[in-house]
């Protein structure tokens, strides 16, 4: 069964037109992540959060929101896409504290940007 | 900051083929991880590195943490077509803020 499950798996939006993102897991984990991975790169981290306390990272663009209400849930925002948002988009989670580094993603939301 | 540099960047071999990537860094970590990605997936955990010296396997897949601690490889013996993928290394630096380091990936193609 699936641990960490993302909606939807693919999302087709025009340009400036906001998007939500959501995660969902199962694994009671206190941090959840949010990865933009473009093709053929590596995941590039955009924030995460440690329980309720959010930790963006220092180049995410304003344009990145995200939204924790509940320790199972992560809603990941792009205000206004532009055509170089076009990407995969990751969540993953990971117990803090305990095997650090060890890393569950979800299957990926996919957005193309018209 | 800190930076992993993989090698090699794509690689082509033939079914039954073993495999050889790395992972090499000018900083020390305190846990080295492999992943892979199948296309249009998200990464799944191969193996997870501990200890300097440390040499882990899973069924046809072998790792080792570099004694020095700026490196790590990973091997695959007997390869078969479901191993096509992208191969990420990844390491836990010392400083522990949550957040890992990924190489840029291997990019394994098998010849049928």
């Amino acid at each position: 069964d699936a641990m960490v499950i993302q909606n939807p798996r693919y999302q087709v939006t025009q340009f400036g037109k906001p998007v939500t993102l959501s995660c969902s897991q199962t694994l009671n984990h206190n941090v959840m992540y949010w990865y933009q991975q473009k093709s053929s790169q590596a995941p590039k981290l955009l924030f995460h959060y440690y329980d309720k306390d959010f930790n963006n990272e220092a180049d995410t663009p304003d344009n990145f929101q995200s939204r924790r209400p509940n320790t199972s849930f992560c809603f990941l925002d792009i205000r206004s896409p532009g055509l170089g948002d076009a990407a995969m988009y990751l969540c993953a989670t990971s117990r803090a504290g305990f095997n650090t580094g060890e890393l569950f993603f979800g299957e990926g939301s996919r957005l193309t940007v018209l | 900051g800190q930076q992993l540099n993989q090698s090699p960047q794509s690689m082509f071999i033939q079914e039954g083929e073993d495999v050889s990537m790395n992972c090499t860094s000018s900083s020390i970590f305190n846990t080295w991880l492999w992943y892979k990605q199948d296309p249009g997936e998200g990464p799944v955990l191969l193996i997870a590195l501990y200890k300097a010296g440390e040499l882990t396997s899973n069924g046809r897949l072998t790792a080792q943490f570099g004694i020095t601690r700026k490196d790590s490889f990973l091997n695959i013996s007997a390869s078969i077509p479901s191993d096509v993928g992208i191969y990420f290394c990844a390491g836990q630096p010392p400083v522990r803020d949550d957040k890992i380091i990924f190489g840029k990936g291997t990019r394994l193609h098998i010849l049928p």
